[in-house]
C-alpha cells in the first residue's frame, strides 16, 4: 500500500514568490495535517483538515493557506515567500480526527527560498 | 503556553546497551503522548504512544513512561542497535487533532 506522498520533493523559490505543495494521504485516511520543520528543530503544526474542513491552525501568518479536496488530498500554499520560510514541509495523514496520536508522515517537500 | 521540550540534545550509547530519552511537557490537556523517530531525509515515524490516563506502555524493545505529577515522559530502548540511530521526538496530541512536537534528541549508537 502506498504511504503518504508529497510533491515536489525539492524546490527553490525567490523571495516574494508563491509556492504550492501537494499531499496525497494514505487510502482511507480522511485527516491531513501540515507541519513545517526548520533544520535542527521539531515539526511545527500549521494546519489540520478533516473531511475537507479546517479543524486546526497553528501560529502561522495568513500567507499560509491550505485546502483539502473531495478525494482527501491537500494543498498547502505559501504567498509572498520570505527567507525564513525555507524548511521541510511535512504532510501527515490519519484515519480519524479523534484516533490515537499516531500520524503517518510523508517524506516532505524541501523548500529553499533565496 | 504549550511546549514540549527535551533535556538533552544528543545521546551516545554503546550498541547493546539500553537507551533512555527524556522529555518534559507543559500542557496538561493532552490526550496522548507520542514518540516519533526521524531518520535523515525521511519524515517522522511513529514508535509508540501512551494515553494520558496510563503511566507505562511497552512495545517491541521500547517502553514509554509517563509521570504526570512532574510532567515527564521517557522512552526506553532495550538493546540499542545501530539502526536505532536517529532523531527522536516526543510529542503530545491535544484535543485529538493538534500534535505538538519537541525539539528532538539525536541518538548515536556506537558499534
Amino acid at each position: 500500500d502506498a504511504g503518504v506522498t508529497q510533491s515536489p520533493t525539492h524546490l527553490i523559490k525567490t523571495r516574494g514568490q508563491q509556492v504550492t505543495l501537494r499531499c496525497s494521504p494514505i487510502s482511507g485516511h480522511k485527516s491531513v495535517s501540515w507541519y513545517q520543520q526548520v533544520l535542527g528543530q521539531g515539526p511545527q503544526f500549521i494546519f489540520q483538515y478533516y473531511e475537507k474542513e479546517e479543524r486546526g491552525r497553528g501560529n502561522f501568518p495568513d500567507r499560509f493557506s491550505a485546502r483539502q479536496f473531495p478525494n482527501y488530498s491537500s494543498e498547502l500554499n505559501v504567498n509572498a515567500l520570505l527567507l525564513g520560510d525555507s524548511a521541510l514541509y511535512l504532510c501527515a495523514s490519519s484515519p480519524w480526527i479523534t484516533d490515537t496520536g499516531e500520524l503517518f508522515f510523508g517524506e516532505g517537500s524541501r523548500l529553499t527560498v533565496l | 503556553g504549550e511546549s514540549v521540550g527535551l533535556h538533552l540534545p544528543t545521546l551516545s550509547v554503546q550498541e547493546g546497551d539500553n537507551s533512555i530519552i527524556n522529555c518534559a511537557y507543559s500542557n496538561s490537556a493532552s490526550d496522548y503522548f507520542i514518540w516519533y523517530k526521524q531518520e535523515s531525509g525521511k519524515g517522522p515515524q511513529f514508535i509508540i504512544d501512551i494515553r494520558s490516563n496510563m503511566d507505562k506502555r511497552q512495545g517491541q524493545r521500547v517502553t514509554v513512561l509517563l509521570n504526570k505529577t512532574v510532567k515527564h515522559l521517557s522512552l526506553q530502548i532495550a538493546a540499542t542497535q545501530p539502526g536505532d540511530s536517529a532523531v527522536y521526538f516526543c510529542a503530545e496530541n491535544i484535543l485529538g487533532f493538534k500534535t505538538i512536537f519537541g525539539a528532538g534528541t539525536r541518538l548515536f549508537v556506537k558499534a
